[in-house]
Protein backbone atom coordinates (compact mmCIF):
# COMPACT_ATOMS: atom_id res chain seq x y z
CA UNK A 1 0.00 0.00 0.00
CA UNK A 2 1.31 3.36 -0.86
CA UNK A 3 2.63 5.84 1.66
CA UNK A 4 0.45 8.95 0.58
CA UNK A 5 -3.31 9.06 -1.45
CA UNK A 6 -4.49 12.08 -2.33
CA UNK A 7 -8.31 12.68 -2.28
CA UNK A 8 -10.33 13.67 -4.48
CA UNK A 9 -8.61 12.07 -7.76
CA UNK A 10 -10.10 14.52 -9.94
CA UNK A 11 -12.01 18.02 -9.32
CA UNK A 12 -13.42 20.54 -11.52
CA UNK A 13 -14.18 23.98 -10.55
CA UNK A 14 -14.65 27.50 -11.98
CA UNK A 15 -12.47 30.14 -12.18
CA UNK A 16 -12.48 31.96 -9.07
CA UNK A 17 -13.38 29.31 -6.62
CA UNK A 18 -11.53 27.87 -4.32
CA UNK A 19 -9.71 24.00 -4.50
CA UNK A 20 -9.19 21.93 -1.83
CA UNK A 21 -7.17 19.12 -1.85
CA UNK A 22 -6.33 16.26 0.43
CA UNK A 23 -3.89 13.80 1.51
CA UNK A 24 -3.52 11.18 3.97
CA UNK A 25 -0.29 8.95 4.64
CA UNK A 26 0.75 6.17 6.59
CA UNK A 27 4.11 6.24 8.58
CA UNK A 28 5.48 9.10 10.84
CA UNK A 29 7.18 11.70 8.63
CA UNK A 30 9.76 14.68 8.86
CA UNK A 31 8.32 17.07 6.24
CA UNK A 32 5.30 16.82 3.65
CA UNK A 33 5.91 18.62 0.61
CA UNK A 34 3.31 19.59 -3.00
CA UNK A 35 4.07 19.33 -5.87
CA UNK A 36 2.61 20.30 -9.45
CA UNK A 37 2.82 18.33 -12.97
CA UNK A 38 1.66 19.87 -16.20
CA UNK A 39 0.22 17.92 -18.07
CA UNK A 40 3.33 15.30 -19.06
CA UNK A 41 5.52 17.35 -17.79
CA UNK A 42 8.16 17.37 -14.79
CA UNK A 43 7.07 18.13 -10.90
CA UNK A 44 7.40 21.67 -9.65
CA UNK A 45 7.73 22.29 -6.22
CA UNK A 46 5.11 24.03 -4.80
CA UNK A 47 5.67 24.16 -0.42
CA UNK A 48 7.13 22.46 2.06
CA UNK A 49 5.66 22.11 5.44
CA UNK A 50 7.55 20.50 8.37
CA UNK A 51 6.07 18.10 10.81
CA UNK A 52 6.14 20.21 13.41
CA UNK A 53 4.41 22.77 12.02
CA UNK A 54 0.52 22.82 11.59
CA UNK A 55 0.04 25.87 8.46
CA UNK A 56 2.20 27.51 5.85
CA UNK A 57 0.76 30.01 3.59
CA UNK A 58 2.75 30.99 0.18
CA UNK A 59 0.84 33.73 -2.18
CA UNK A 60 -2.31 31.93 -3.12
CA UNK A 61 -1.55 27.70 -1.44
CA UNK A 62 -2.29 27.13 1.96
CA UNK A 63 -1.26 23.82 3.35
CA UNK A 64 -1.87 22.29 6.86
CA UNK A 65 -0.93 19.26 8.45
CA UNK A 66 -2.84 17.22 10.98
CA UNK A 67 0.24 14.92 12.20
CA UNK A 68 -2.25 12.94 14.78
CA UNK A 69 -4.66 12.23 11.94
CA UNK A 70 -1.29 11.79 9.14
CA UNK A 71 -3.45 14.34 6.50
CA UNK A 72 -2.21 17.38 4.98
CA UNK A 73 -4.73 19.76 3.10
CA UNK A 74 -3.65 22.03 0.31
CA UNK A 75 -5.60 25.00 -0.83
CA UNK A 76 -5.73 27.17 -4.06
CA UNK A 77 -7.73 30.53 -2.94
CA UNK A 78 -9.29 32.39 -6.20
CA UNK A 79 -8.40 29.78 -9.05
CA UNK A 80 -7.11 30.55 -12.16
CA UNK A 81 -7.29 28.68 -15.56
CA UNK A 82 -3.50 28.79 -15.20
CA UNK A 83 -4.11 26.54 -11.98
CA UNK A 84 -5.18 23.20 -14.08
CA UNK A 85 -2.51 20.41 -13.20
CA UNK A 86 -2.17 17.57 -11.39
CA UNK A 87 -0.87 18.01 -8.07
CA UNK A 88 0.90 15.74 -5.40
CA UNK A 89 1.69 15.60 -1.94
CA UNK A 90 5.26 13.54 -1.28
CA UNK A 91 6.17 13.12 2.30
CA UNK A 92 9.86 12.32 3.58
CA UNK A 93 10.37 9.63 5.72
CA UNK A 94 11.80 10.00 9.36
CA UNK A 95 14.51 8.06 8.38
CA UNK A 96 15.78 8.89 4.96
CA UNK A 97 14.87 12.63 4.81
CA UNK A 98 16.02 12.93 0.88
CA UNK A 99 14.15 10.10 0.00
CA UNK A 100 10.15 11.23 -0.93
CA UNK A 101 7.24 8.76 -1.56
CA UNK A 102 4.38 10.40 -3.83
CA UNK A 103 0.75 9.92 -3.92
CA UNK A 104 -1.45 9.24 -6.51
CA UNK A 105 -2.28 13.06 -7.27
CA UNK A 106 -5.30 15.01 -7.64
CA UNK A 107 -6.11 16.06 -11.13
CA UNK A 108 -7.62 19.93 -10.68
CA UNK A 109 -9.15 21.10 -13.90
CA UNK A 110 -10.00 24.99 -13.59
CA UNK A 111 -12.60 25.78 -16.09
CA UNK A 112 -12.81 29.32 -17.71
CA UNK B 1 13.60 26.05 -16.07
CA UNK B 2 14.43 24.20 -13.15
CA UNK B 3 18.19 23.27 -13.89
CA UNK B 4 17.31 19.85 -14.96
CA UNK B 5 17.85 18.74 -18.81
CA UNK B 6 16.73 15.38 -20.11
CA UNK B 7 17.47 14.00 -23.30
CA UNK B 8 15.71 12.88 -25.57
CA UNK B 9 12.23 13.90 -24.64
CA UNK B 10 10.61 11.63 -27.04
CA UNK B 11 12.08 7.97 -27.94
CA UNK B 12 10.61 5.04 -29.45
CA UNK B 13 12.17 1.85 -29.56
CA UNK B 14 11.85 -1.86 -30.41
CA UNK B 15 11.75 -4.65 -27.65
CA UNK B 16 15.35 -5.84 -29.06
CA UNK B 17 16.68 -2.06 -28.79
CA UNK B 18 19.04 -0.89 -26.96
CA UNK B 19 19.12 2.88 -25.57
CA UNK B 20 20.42 5.16 -23.00
CA UNK B 21 18.33 8.27 -21.11
CA UNK B 22 20.35 11.20 -19.97
CA UNK B 23 19.90 13.33 -17.44
CA UNK B 24 22.05 16.61 -16.24
CA UNK B 25 21.56 19.21 -13.16
CA UNK B 26 23.47 22.64 -13.41
CA UNK B 27 21.98 23.34 -9.53
CA UNK B 28 25.19 21.37 -7.41
CA UNK B 29 23.13 19.15 -6.12
CA UNK B 30 24.85 15.94 -4.65
CA UNK B 31 21.69 13.34 -4.96
CA UNK B 32 19.89 12.28 -8.45
CA UNK B 33 16.90 10.14 -8.79
CA UNK B 34 15.08 8.39 -11.63
CA UNK B 35 11.55 7.62 -11.07
CA UNK B 36 8.83 5.96 -13.95
CA UNK B 37 5.43 7.58 -13.86
CA UNK B 38 2.85 5.66 -15.93
CA UNK B 39 -0.78 6.47 -16.75
CA UNK B 40 -2.75 6.07 -13.43
CA UNK B 41 -0.24 5.31 -11.01
CA UNK B 42 1.77 6.66 -8.36
CA UNK B 43 5.46 8.14 -9.41
CA UNK B 44 7.23 5.29 -8.60
CA UNK B 45 11.11 5.93 -7.39
CA UNK B 46 13.58 3.71 -9.09
CA UNK B 47 17.06 4.89 -8.29
CA UNK B 48 18.47 7.29 -6.11
CA UNK B 49 22.66 8.02 -6.39
CA UNK B 50 23.88 10.20 -3.49
CA UNK B 51 27.34 11.54 -4.17
CA UNK B 52 27.94 9.44 -6.94
CA UNK B 53 26.72 6.33 -4.90
CA UNK B 54 23.82 4.20 -5.80
CA UNK B 55 21.83 4.25 -2.15
CA UNK B 56 18.30 3.37 -3.27
CA UNK B 57 17.31 0.30 -6.01
CA UNK B 58 13.86 0.01 -5.61
CA UNK B 59 13.85 -3.76 -7.00
CA UNK B 60 13.92 -2.60 -10.98
CA UNK B 61 14.82 -5.40 -13.08
CA UNK B 62 17.73 -5.59 -14.50
CA UNK B 63 16.87 -4.13 -18.05
CA UNK B 64 17.18 -0.89 -16.62
CA UNK B 65 21.06 0.06 -15.36
CA UNK B 66 21.86 3.44 -14.07
CA UNK B 67 24.89 5.22 -14.23
CA UNK B 68 25.95 8.28 -12.36
CA UNK B 69 29.76 9.55 -13.28
CA UNK B 70 29.62 12.50 -11.64
CA UNK B 71 27.07 14.33 -9.35
CA UNK B 72 25.81 16.67 -12.74
CA UNK B 73 25.09 13.58 -14.67
CA UNK B 74 23.01 10.25 -14.41
CA UNK B 75 21.98 7.84 -17.34
CA UNK B 76 19.22 5.39 -17.31
CA UNK B 77 20.70 2.44 -19.87
CA UNK B 78 17.78 0.32 -21.36
CA UNK B 79 17.89 -2.79 -23.15
CA UNK B 80 14.99 -5.66 -23.98
CA UNK B 81 12.44 -3.07 -22.87
CA UNK B 82 8.83 -4.54 -22.93
CA UNK B 83 5.85 -2.71 -24.02
CA UNK B 84 4.34 -2.40 -20.16
CA UNK B 85 7.62 -0.31 -19.93
CA UNK B 86 6.26 2.37 -21.48
CA UNK B 87 6.21 5.33 -19.45
CA UNK B 88 7.20 9.14 -18.72
CA UNK B 89 10.63 8.71 -17.14
CA UNK B 90 11.65 11.51 -14.83
CA UNK B 91 14.82 12.62 -13.52
CA UNK B 92 15.20 14.76 -10.63
CA UNK B 93 17.81 16.12 -7.93
CA UNK B 94 18.11 17.47 -4.38
CA UNK B 95 20.87 18.59 -2.14
CA UNK B 96 21.73 15.44 -0.78
CA UNK B 97 23.54 16.93 2.20
CA UNK B 98 20.90 14.38 4.47
CA UNK B 99 19.48 17.54 5.72
CA UNK B 100 15.56 17.78 6.85
CA UNK B 101 14.12 19.71 3.92
CA UNK B 102 15.04 18.11 0.83
CA UNK B 103 12.71 19.02 -2.23
CA UNK B 104 13.42 17.61 -5.41
CA UNK B 105 13.93 19.53 -8.97
CA UNK B 106 12.66 17.51 -11.59
CA UNK B 107 13.54 17.21 -15.65
CA UNK B 108 10.85 17.70 -18.22
CA UNK B 109 11.05 13.77 -18.64
CA UNK B 110 11.66 11.40 -21.60
CA UNK B 111 8.16 10.14 -23.06
CA UNK B 112 9.14 6.28 -23.77
CA UNK B 113 7.38 4.22 -25.97
CA UNK B 114 8.32 0.39 -26.06
CA UNK B 115 6.46 -1.52 -29.26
Amino acid sequence: SQQGEEDPQALSIQEGENATMNCSYKTSINNLQWYRQNSGRGLVHLILIRSNEREKHSGRLRVTLDTSKKSSSLLITASRAADTASYFCATALMDSSYKLIFGSGTRLLVRP
Amino acid sequence: ETGVTQTPRHLVMGMTNKKSLKCEQHLGHNAMYWYKQSAKKPLELMFVYNFKEQTENNSVPSRFSPECPNSSHLFLHLHTLQPEDSALYLCASSRGSGGAEETQYFGPGTRLLVL
